[in-house]
């Protein structure tokens, strides 16, 4: 079956823009999460869904990130007045369930520059 | 709060040799451990886990790794190393509620022929 689908893979903007990365998890899969991943470090956690809820938002380094998933499937990570310290590849991974030993299935990620 | 550590940014060994990527981590309730793997621009796919069985826990293409709550560590090995195994290797944490993944900042394993 299919993985979890990042779309775009790449994404260029301009400092001040908005953004907005989107993740397709695994079908079936109620868990989903976001991590950032800065170069030359591992990755960050950033917010992770139960459902269509956020479950846990600690992550997320200020306002002017924002994360939904309104159906409980797909889910958008956006970013407004995006600035140059927010280039990074972000990751989406979804799992079964949110059970401590749940495999997280990870995204091939978006490459997001700003400029 | 949890952490990880991965001692080693950088790792080169010869193909056919010993692969050690050391991991120490911290938490204060019992872990679930976990190292993935990632190949040049591909996301992350999982090594191997560790949720309180066996502490000896073998994955996929060869690697295994040994909790040992004693030393708070969750080693990776690899008898004998491939060209392939030429990647960027994360160790991970995370504790029974929530499953949010604390990673180390990852070593990068060189494989010379």
């Amino acid at each position: 079956g299919a993985g979890v689908s990042q779309t775009p893979s790449n994404k260029v903007t301009e400092k001040g823009k908005y953004v907005e990365l989107r993740c397709d998890p695994i079908s079936g899969h109620t868990a989903l999460y976001w991590y950032r991943q800065s170069l030359g470090q591992g990755p960050e956690f950033l917010i992770y869904f139960q459902g269509t809820g956020a479950a846990d938002d600690s992550g997320l380094p200020n306002d002017r990130f924002f994360a939904v998933r309104p159906e409980g499937s797909v889910s958008t990570l956006k970013i407004q007045r995006t600035e140059r310290g927010d280039s990074a590849v972000y990751l989406c991974a979804s799992s079964i369930g949110l059970a401590g030993g749940d495999e997280q299935f990870f995204g091939p990620g978006t490459r997001l520059t700003v400029l | 709060a949890q952490s990880v550590t991965q001692l080693g940014s950088h790792v080169s060994v010869s193909e056919g040799a010993l692969v050690l990527l050391r991991c120490n981590y911290s938490s204060s309730v019992p872990p679930y451990l976990f190292w993935y793997v990632q190949y040049p621009n591909q996301g992350l796919q999982l090594l191997l886990k560790y949720t309180s069985a066996a502490t000896l826990v073998k994955g996929i293409n060869g690697f295994e790794a040994e909790f040992k709550k004693s030393e708070t560590s969750f080693h990776l090995t690899k008898p004998s190393a491939h060209m392939s195994d030429a990647a960027e290797y994360f160790c991970a944490v995370t504790k029974a509620a929530g499953n949010k993944l604390t990673f180390g900042g990852g070593t990068r394993v060189l494989v010379k022929p």
